[in-house]
């Protein structure tokens, strides 16, 4: 079954550029989604469809791909961004929805 | 303000059934598949189930396939999740979800924890 991995965490000092990567293989022809979680909540949905942003989620919040690696960038770090982090693509082989085992994002 | 608020959550033996129930507040859930999606403590996400906007189609992750079931009540603006044959390992946050083309899930509820237990 298809797999996508995550590293578990990932650190940067505020007003940095925190790169988070999803890995799976030829993910680059798949529509890559992104979550975050912060501790006690919900998920939030941050990108959808490889690089767009719902309403209401700053510009600072972007995402790319290439064939076997998805990223989830943010710029310009804030304490409040310090949450987990999700990455989800649907497998057409079996309409199943599949997550990323998740990143912690820590702000130094 | 949109809102997705799950219910029917609690603690239960190992083998009952519980149903959770999910309701919806100034979001239509008409034209959109909707998603149960499920945290173990300390874990990760896991996708659960998935019913189709008209309700004919549902798909179920391999692990609970045979003892859960979805459904939706368009008219309500409300979907079920039926947990049959519950197992410790059941135990979660279990998400509902409003899904969206391309596979995303854009709106959440806030979760409904299920423990399964002697």
């Amino acid at each position: 079954s298809y797999v996508l991995t995550q590293a578990p965490s990932v650190s940067v000092a505020p007003g940095k550029t925190a790169a988070i990567t999803c890995a799976g293989d030829n993910i680059g022809g798949e529509s890559v989604h992104w979550y975050q979680q912060r501790p006690g909540q919900a998920p939030v949905l941050v990108i959808c469809d490889d690089n767009d942003r719902p309403s209401g989620i700053p510009e600072r919040f972007s995402g790319s791909k290439s064939a076997n690696t998805a990223t989830l960038t943010i710029s310009s770090v804030e304490a409040g961004d310090e949450a987990d982090y999700y990455c989800q693509v649907l497998d057409t082989n079996s309409d199943h929805r599949l997550f990323g085992g998740g990143t912690k994002l820590t702000v130094l | 303000q949109v809102k997705l608020v799950e219910s029917g959550g609690g603690v239960v033996q190992p083998g009952r059934s519980l149903t959770l129930s999910c309701a919806a507040s100034r979001l239509s859930f008409g034209n959109h598949g909707l998603h149960w999606v499920r945290q173990a403590p300390g874990t990760g996400l896991e996708w659960v189930a998935h019913i189709s906007p008209d309700g004919t189609y549902e798909s179920l992750t391999d692990s609970v396939k045979g003892r859960f079931t979805v459904s939706r009540d368009t008219w309500k603006n409300m979907f079920y999740l039926q947990l049959n044959s519950l197992r410790p390992e059941d135990t979660a946050v279990y998400y509902c979800a409003r899904g969206r083309e391309g596979g995303s899930l854009d709106y959440w509820g806030r979760g409904t924890l299920v423990t399964v237990s002697s």
